[in-house]
């Protein structure tokens, strides 16, 4: 059975770097057919995409979070990470990890609440 | 454009019937999926591909599209279906797309 964790910091101090790994188990993070994401949803908001990648390293970034997110994979592992620079407020957040498959759609990671604050 | 549009929220009575849409390019190209979040808790699938449930979730959940225009239907709301209703479908660049979520209340 498909499961995805978060794991991570629960707090960052502003201008810091958020570090957060997804680990996958159920499915081999290496098969072709799915793309790996990050979504996060600030509290009381909406969900907004931040990046997704497949197992050969192909990215694709939210255009306005763009060059502040950089996602990597690792197949041996079975893991994929997020790094998100110069953190501020406006990045606190609910940050989930999701597989996305064309057909069945999204399966989430339960979350992981990352607070920006000094 | 890669945008997905949802009425902010809408309301049904104990047992009645109601429709949640979502709008938007990408749909016409792809099939979408709907998501249930309920407070505190991650989103779950509801209905993916052209209208298929995954294990678990009851029968009166179900989907359709038509040209730009997806649409959830919950026939016969339980009031344990409150919650937020998000729609999702890629776009032809690879990027995910969200709906800015339908807010649900069972009156």
């Amino acid at each position: 059975q498909l499961q995805l964790q978060e794991s991570g910091p629960g707090l960052v101090r502003p201008s810091e770097t958020l570090s957060l790994t997804c680990t996958v188990s159920g499915v081999s993070i290496g098969s072709s057919d799915y793309s790996w994401g990050w979504v996060r949803q600030p509290p009381g908001k909406g969900l907004e995409w931040i990046g997704s990648i497949y197992y050969n390293g192909v990215t694709y970034y939210s255009a306005s979070l763009k060059g502040r997110v950089t996602m990597s994979v690792d197949t041996s592992r079975n893991h994929f990470s997020l790094q998100f620079t110069s953190m501020t407020a406006a990045d606190t957040a609910v940050y989930y990890c999701a597989r996305g498959d064309i057909f069945t759609g999204l399966v989430w990671g339960q979350g992981t609440l990352v607070t920006v604050s000094s | 454009s890669s945008e997905l549009t949802q009425d902010p929220a809408v309301s049904v009575a104990l047992g009645q019937t109601v429709r949640i849409t979502c709008q938007g390019d990408s749909l016409r190209s792809y099939y979408g999926s709907w998501y249930q979040q309920k407070p505190g808790q991650a989103p779950v699938a509801v209905i993916y591909g052209r209208n298929s449930r995954p294990s678990g979730i009851p029968d009166r959940f179900s989907g359709s599209k038509s040209g730009n225009t997806a649409a959830l239907i919950i026939g016969g709301a339980q009031a344990e279906d409150e919650a937020d209703y998000y729609c999702y479908c890629r776009d032809g660049n690879g990027h995910w797309v969200f709906g800015g979520g339908t807010k649900l209340t069972v009156l």
